[in-house]
C-alpha cells in the first residue's frame, strides 16, 4: 500500500518570502499522479498542484511549484512571496495511475503553515 | 453557481443514536466520496460512489452507511456502532473515473458526541 509522509506538522514564513514545504511517500509503481491540497480556515479543501511522476518537468502554478524527486520519493511545494492568505494547512496526496475507476487518494498528514506579517 | 453543499455545518450525536449528514452537488458528476477528517490525520476515505446505486466501502467504512439513489446526493449515515464518530467530515465529486484535477470538495460538517 501507499502511503505519504509529511514530517513537520507546523511552519511558519515571513510575508513576501519563500517557504517550501517537504512530502515524501512510498509506492512500489513507476506511474502516479502527486498532489498538494490547501484547506484555509473555511477548511474547504483546495487544488493547489499536480504532479504527473512520468513527466520530468517540475510543475508550476503562479506562485506555486514543486521539487519533484521520483528516485527520492520526494515531492515538496514551494510557495515565493508569501502571503498572508497562504496561511492554511497544506497536504500532500497520492494517487496510483492504473487502479481505473476505483483509484483514490490517499493523503498525508497535513502540515500547519502560518504567515508572519 | 455550481458546487457542493454539506449540512448541517455543524451536528451534535447523543450516545446510541444515528445521525445523517447530508451532500448534494449541482456539478453534475458521476463519482463522490466521503472523507473522515481528524486532527493530525489527515483525509481517511469513509465510502464512494462511481454511479447511482452502487458505492464502495473505502478504508475506514465500519460504523457507517450510504445510498447513492440520486446522481446529485451521497449521504452519508454515522450509525451507533461507530464508537468515536467525532471528527470533520468532507464529501468530495468528480466527472468521471478520470479527472481527479476536477476533484471538488464541500465546506465540510463537524460532528461531535454530547
Amino acid at each position: 500500500a501507499q502511503t505519504v509522509t509529511q514530517s513537520q506538522p507546523e511552519m511558519s514564513v515571513q510575508e513576501a518570502e519563500t517557504v517550501t514545504l517537504s512530502c515524501t511517500y512510498d509506492t512500489s509503481e513507476s506511474d502516479y499522479y502527486l498532489f498538494w491540497y490547501k484547506q484555509p480556515p473555511s477548511r474547504q479543501m483546495i487544488l493547489v498542484i499536480r504532479q504527473e511522476a512520468y513527466k520530468q518537468q517540475n510543475a508550476t502554478e503562479n506562485r506555486f511549484s514543486v521539487n519533484f524527486q521520483k528516485a527520492a520519493k520526494s515531492f515538496s511545494l514551494k510557495i515565493s512571496d508569501s502571503q498572508l492568505g497562504d496561511a492554511a494547512m497544506y497536504f500532500c496526496a497520492y494517487r496510483s495511475f492504473y487502479t481505473g475507476a476505483n483509484s483514490k487518494l490517499t493523503f498525508g498528514k497535513g502540515i500547519t503553515l502560518s504567515v508572519r506579517p | 453557481d455550481g458546487g457542493i453543499t454539506q449540512s448541517p455545518k455543524y451536528l451534535f450525536r447523543k450516545e446510541g443514536q444515528n445521525v445523517t449528514l447530508s451532500c448534494e452537488q449541482n456539478l453534475n458528476h458521476d463519482a463522490m466520496y466521503w472523507y473522515r477528517q481528524d486532527p493530525g490525520q489527515g483525509l481517511r476515505l469513509i465510502y464512494y460512489s462511481q454511479i447511482v446505486n452502487d458505492f464502495q466501502k473505502g478504508d475506514i467504512a465500519e460504523g457507517y452507511s450510504v445510498s447513492r439513489e440520486k446522481k446529485e446526493s451521497f449521504p452519508l449515515t454515522v450509525t451507533s456502532a461507530q464508537k468515536n464518530p467525532t471528527a470533520f467530515y468532507l464529501c468530495a465529486s468528480k466527472p468521471s473515473h478520470r479527472g481527479w484535477e476536477k476533484l471538488f470538495f464541500g465546506s465540510g460538517t463537524q460532528l461531535s458526541v454530547l
